[in-house]
């Protein structure tokens, strides 16, 4: 099965700076690259995904890239606020059909932390 | 329009109990997944049900498992609690029934003592 890497596990950012979180994945049939934010005490909240016919997609200050060919993706968070300390995790999965079996498999989690 | 709701949101249970834990979907969403969020592991999949059928399952020992009812609620039944149990157990649910859909839940959060 899936097999995704996440670094780093603790992030500690000054306000204002940039946060990249990068993952790796095993199966080069995966073709959807989701991001979760969760924050103390509260469910998985999807912040942007990516499939595989992309390279990058941005969203405001959240941005996630794609390199197939090396299997990794990363997510950029330009202009931190406190306001983005989470824990944010990876995913990856070969995304199937409607009657198709679907999960996703997840990395570990980072925890960021933004200094006021 | 109601998110995924899970119920109940803590639970502590001795070693050797069984616990049932209840999903209920976004209306209209026919998926439900279940996952299990641990410190060092993160989350990990449970199992997938689609129009009352596990169409999709991970790789945890047969003391996990779950059902799915005609009006899409679902239940996953941990029988024989180990410590090693403890963890947020958390659902999604998906209106295509696919991974790309998922809303999640709040999750429940289980405690064997």
């Amino acid at each position: 099965g899936e097999n995704v890497e996440q670094h780093p596990s603790t992030l500690s950012v000054q306000e204002g700076d940039s946060a990249v979180i990068k993952c790796t994945y095993s199966d080069s049939a995966s073709n959807y690259f989701p991001w979760y934010k969760q924050e103390l005490g509260k469910r998985p909240q999807l912040i942007i995904d990516i499939r595989s016919n992309v390279g990058e997609k941005k969203d405001q200050r959240i941005a996630v890239t794609l390199n197939k060919t090396a299997k990794h993706f990363s997510l950029h968070i330009t202009e931190t606020q406190p306001e983005d300390s989470a824990v944010y995790f990876c995913a990856a999965t070969p995304l199937k059909s409607q009657t198709g079996a679907n999960n996703l498999f997840f990395g570990t989690g980072t925890r960021l932390t933004v200094i006021p | 329009k109601a998110g995924v709701t899970q119920t109940p949101r803590y639970l502590i249970k001795t070693r050797g109990q069984q616990v049932t834990l209840s999903c209920s979907p976004i209306s209209g969403h026919r998926s439900v997944s279940w996952y299990q969020q641990t410190p060092g592991q993160g989350l990990q999949f449970l199992f997938e049900y689609f129009s009352e059928t596990q169409r999709n399952k991970g790789n945890f020992p047969g003391r996990f498992s779950g059902r799915q009812f005609s009006n899409s609620r679902s239940e996953m039944n941990v029988s024989t609690l180990e410590l090693g149990d403890s963890a947020l157990y958390l659902c999604a649910s998906s209106f295509l029934g696919t991974a790309d859909g998922y809303t999640f839940g709040s999750g429940t959060r289980l405690t064997v003592v």
